[in-house]
C-alpha cells in the first residue's frame, strides 16, 4: 500500500541550529515526491519537489532535501534554521497519474 | 497573479444540514483538487477534476459527499446531512494540467458540525 511516515511529530530546535525532517514511502512505482510547509492560517505551499534526476533536490526558502531509493527516503534539511521556519512540515509521495499521499505532518518549534 | 481562493474561511452548521464550500482555482488551470484536513493528520485526498469532470472520486468517503465543476473552473463540494465526524479543513487545490503537477492550494474552510 502507499504510504508515507513522518516519524517526528513535533521537533524543537534553536535558532541558528541545523534541521533535518523525515519522511520515509512506500510507493509500488517511480514516485514523486513532495515536502509542504503550512503556518497557521495560511494555505500549504511547496517547499520542493523530486521528479527525477539530481537526487539532492533544492527548495525555497533555504531547504533542500535528498531523495535516496534503497531507504526509501526523502528527507528535508535547512543548515540554520531562522525562527520564522517554525510551521508543520508535510512530506507527501504521488506518481504520474496518481492522487497525493500525505503524511502526517511534523511540527517544527524554534526557539531564540 | 491570484491564488486558490475558497469561501467561505469557516462555516458552522447544525448536525443533519447541508452544506456548499467553494473553490476558485487559479486562472487557466484545469486540475483541481480536494482535500479533507482532520485535526493533527496530513491533508486526505476526496476527489480530482480535470476540466469539468470528476477524474478520480475515490477518496470520497460515502454519498452524502459529492462535488461539482460545471464550467471547469470554480468548484463546490457538497455534503448533505452532516455528520459531527465532518468537521475538518477542506483544502482545494489547483493544478496547470494535473498529476505530477505542482499543485497550489488554498487557505481551506474550517467546517464545524455542532
Amino acid at each position: 500500500a502507499q504510504s508515507v511516515t513522518q516519524p517526528d511529530i513535533h521537533i524543537t530546535v534553536s535558532e541558528g541550529a541545523s534541521l533535518e525532517l523525515r519522511c520515509n514511502y512506500s510507493y509500488g512505482a517511480t514516485p514523486y515526491l513532495f515536502w509542504y510547509v503550512q503556518s497557521p492560517g495560511q494555505g500549504l505551499q511547496l517547499l520542493l519537489k523530486y521528479f527525477s534526476g539530481d537526487t539532492l533536490v533544492q527548495g525555497i526558502k533555504g531547504f533542500e532535501a535528498e531523495f535516496k531509493r534503497s531507504q526509501s527516503s526523502f528527507n528535508l534539511r535547512k543548515p540554520s534554521v531562522h525562527w520564522s521556519d517554525a510551521a508543520e512540515y508535510f512530506c507527501a509521495v504521488g506518481g504520474n497519474g496518481d492522487k497525493l499521499i500525505f503524511g502526517t505532518g511534523t511540527r517544527l518549534q524554534v526557539f531564540p | 497573479g491570484a491564488g486558490v481562493s475558497q469561501t467561505p474561511s469557516n462555516k458552522v452548521t447544525e448536525k443533519g444540514k447541508y452544506v456548499e464550500l467553494r473553490c476558485d482555482p487559479i486562472s487557466g488551470h484545469t486540475a483541481l483538487y480536494w482535500y479533507r484536513q482532520s485535526l493533527g493528520q496530513g491533508p486526505e485526498f476526496l476527489i480530482y477534476f480535470q476540466g469539468t469532470g470528476a477524474a478520480d472520486d475515490s477518496g470520497l468517503p460515502n454519498d452524502r459527499f459529492f462535488a461539482v465543476r460545471p464550467e471547469g473552473s470554480v468548484s463546490t463540494l457538497k455534503i448533505q446531512r452532516t455528520e459531527r465526524g465532518d468537521s475538518a479543513v477542506y483544502l482545494c487545490a489547483s493544478s496547470l494540467s494535473g498529476w505530477g503537477e505542482t499543485q497550489y492550494f488554498g487557505p481551506g474552510t474550517r467546517l464545524l458540525v455542532l
